[in-house]
């Protein structure tokens, strides 16, 4: 099973949609959790972090936790062409009481949002 | 802006060469990672970081050494290149916030070929 798992898409959504990018993790103990976008030849942004459970607006944009079911959700209102892009789910483990920690990528979420 | 400049965009080697993939960061960060991108595959980390001289192994060290002379600098070493290590390199780092924000910042890449 892999650490962080996310449907590889394409997601095609028209524009003004809404579009929800959905992504699971493994291991309980995960404490940090990021949606990166990134674009073609290009490499990740961040866009949104997660720490605690529930919803955190940004924008368009929302993430949502929940760490009861270990899943992470992204989604983006009023869709436009220009979100179209891959969209990487990342968890951060931090072993113990560690700082050193590292962080998980899934293999991202394709989204096209057509004109 | 934080600025973290990888060596090369595109480099061609061939099998059995030793390959050297420099990373420099501007920003006095103590955390640098290494992943690769494979299409379907995501980001895997190779190695990472967190200070001087240390070093922690990530999910596919395989194949694969780094060095870590100066704080500001990550090197990734290929001992003997094989083709299947042919992928997209993309180095990043990070600074250790107060609520562990393991926002990463990333080069644009080095598209390692090899023949």
């Amino acid at each position: 099973q892999k650490e962080v798992e996310q449907n590889s898409g394409p997601l095609s959504v028209p524009e003004g949609a809404i579009a929800s990018l959905n992504c699971t993790y493994s291991d309980r103990g995960s404490q940090s959790f990021f949606w990166y976008r990134q674009y073609s030849g290009k490499s990740p942004e961040l866009i949104m972090s997660i720490y605690s459970n529930g919803d955190k607006e940004d924008g368009r944009f929302t993430a949502q936790l929940n760490k009861a079911s270990q899943y992470v959700s992204l989604l983006i209102r009023d869709s436009q062409p220009s979100d179209s892009a891959t969209y990487l789910c990342a968890v951060g483990l931090f072993p113990g009481s560690s700082n050193t920690g590292k962080l998980i990528f899934g293999q991202g979420t394709t989204l096209q949002v057509k004109p | 802006d934080v600025k973290v400049t990888q060596s090369s965009r595109y480099l061609v080697k061939r099998t059995g060469e030793k390959v050297f993939l420099e990373c420099v960061q501007d920003m006095d960060h103590e955390n640098m990672f290494w992943y690769r991108q494979d299409p379907g595959l995501g980001l895997r980390l190779i190695y990472f970081s967190y200070d001087v001289k240390m070093k922690e192994k990530g999910d596919i060290p395989e194949g694969y050494s780094v060095s870590r002379e100066k704080k500001e600098r990550f090197s990734l070493i290929l001992e003997s290149a094989s083709t299947n290590q042919t992928s997209m390199y993309l180095c990043a780092s990070s600074s250790l916030g107060a609520g562990r924000d393991e926002k990463l910042f990333f080069g644009s890449g080095t598209q390692l070929s090899v023949l």
